[in-house]
């Protein structure tokens, strides 16, 4: 079974810094697709970033990026330039299979700091 | 465009009631999801609904729990005879087909608070 770990409850970062959250999964399927998703407290799970297994290149959305160490098993996320608005729960999410249904990490939850 | 909406946005019910949660997914998505979010199991899939195809109920706790998707829209999730650790927010998401490619988009939830 598939399983995605977020090994950090929580997360601090400065305004206008640079902060990475963690994610490892596990799977032996080789086409799946990988999300992070913020979740701020009006519960709305607002997707931030996908990225496909099979493409090699990380992917990057505004101020979003990812480090996919595919070998590794690890899909890092890095907001640069943070935000006051970015301050919410994290989920690292993994969908393979026929139906897509989403895996998720236990979350990491990110303070921004003014 | 409008969003998957849920309703109600929060519940209250009392122990041995039966509940019904709403969920309308973006119009011409054919995928609905229902996945449960709790502090002690964090996000879990329920069910998944795919067209006119027999719904994947592998993610449902108990037989206290079954879903329906009307004429391919509008999805109800039921817990007859609900207990205390049925308290979670219930969260529904769409996407335009039920492939690992499609990006699934999610309802603000339903909050479930059973006492």
């Amino acid at each position: 079974a598939q399983t995605v770990t977020q090994s950090q409850p929580e997360m601090s970062v400065q305004e206008a810094e640079t902060v990475t959250l963690s994610c490892t999964y596990d799977t032996s399927e080789s086409d799946y697709y990988l999300f992070w998703y913020k979740q701020p407290p009006s519960r709305q799970m607002i997707l931030v970033i996908r990225q496909e297994a099979y493409k090699q290149q990380n992917a990057t959305e505004n101020r979003f990026s990812v480090n996919f160490q595919k070998a590794a098993k690890s899909f890092s996320l890095k907001i640069s330039d943070s935000q006051l608005g970015d301050a919410a729960m994290y989920f690292c999410a993994y969908s393979g299979g026929s139906q897509g249904n989403l895996i998720f990490g236990k979350g990491t939850k990110l303070s921004v700091k003014p | 465009g409008a969003g998957v909406s849920q309703s109600p946005s929060n519940k209250v019910t009392e122990k041995g009631k039966d509940v019904e949660l709403r969920c309308d997914p973006i119009s011409g998505h054919t995928a609905l999801y229902w996945y449960r979010q709790s502090l002690g199991q964090g996000l879990e899939f329920l069910i998944y609904f795919q067209g006119n195809s027999a719904p994947d109920k592998s993610g449902l706790p108990s037989d206290r729990f079954s879903a329906e998707r009307t004429g391919g829209s509008v999805s109800t999730l039921t817990i007859q005879r609900t207990q205390q650790e049925d308290s979670a927010v219930y969260l529904c998401a769409s996407s335009l087909a039920g492939a690992l490619f499609k990006t699934q988009y999610f309802g603000p939830g339903t909050r479930l608070l059973v006492l």
